[in-house]
């Protein structure tokens, strides 16, 4: 079945203890991408990846790492987390042609992330 | 700067009131917009792409348009199973061959028996 994991789904941890959440995919999509989403906020980009090691930042990138060494893999690693980290995350992936996304992005079930 | 606004916030409709959602974009050449749909607690799914002004998409009652400064999802009769966020999305060139995608807020739609 095609599809995007990610792990844990539920996670809370305190201020300042570093974690990772993992996402994989086993579509051999180039593309992939990880997003917050906050009430009133709505999804927000935080970094994206057009294929192994190529990554660039999205709308919100500060406090946040990735990396982009297998291509079906694209952890999202916070080295420091802070309650403002607080949110939804979702992992997504897409086929990628020269000229951008091919049509549709697969999301993960979300990871809800909460920083005491 | 990259600029996503969808109208309304929240909509209600009485099943089988057609209707709908807008999507309006100020971005510097767009290269796609994608329309979704996202039940709480879960992860947006796919509905269409468009890629050029006049592009239309149809899906059982959804139909989504577009021009040159806005997208259209249009539901004709919809059902109570239609209520969900719609989000739409649109992807820009951002230097090189980078492609970065800015999503709106979204439309909260209610559909009631």
């Amino acid at each position: 079945e095609a599809q995007v994991t990610q792990n844990p789904r539920y996670l809370i941890t305190v201020t300042g203890k570093k974690l990772t959440v993992t996402c994989s995919q086993n579509m051999n999509h180039e593309y992939m991408s990880w997003y917050r989403q906050d009430p009133g906020l709505g999804l927000r980009q935080i970094y994206y990846s057009m294929n192994v090691e190529v990554t660039d930042k999205g709308d919100v990138p500060e406090g946040y790492k990735v990396s982009r060494k297998e291509k079906r893999n694209f952890p999202l690693i916070l080295e420091s987390p802070s309650p403002n980290q607080t949110s939804l995350y979702f992992c997504a992936s897409s086929l990628f042609r020269g000229t951008g996304l091919y049509n549709e992005q697969f999301f993960g079930p979300g990871t809800r992330l909460t920083v005491l | 700067e990259d600029q996503v606004t969808q109208s309304p916030e929240a909509l209600r409709l009485q099943e089988g009131e057609s209707s709908s959602l807008n999507c309006s974009y100020t971005v510097s050449g767009l290269r796609g917009l994608f329309w979704y749909r996202q039940d709480p607690g879960k992860g947006p799914e796919f509905l269409f792409t468009l890629y050029s002004a006049g592009e239309e998409k149809e899906k059982e009652r959804l139909k989504a348009t577009l021009t040159k400064k806005e997208s259209f999802l249009h539901i004709t009769a919809p059902k109570p199973e239609d209520s969900a966020t719609y989000l739409c999305a649109v992807q820009v060139r951002s230097g090189g061959s980078n492609y970065k995608l800015t999503f709106g807020k979204g439309t909260l739609l209610t559909v009631n028996p």
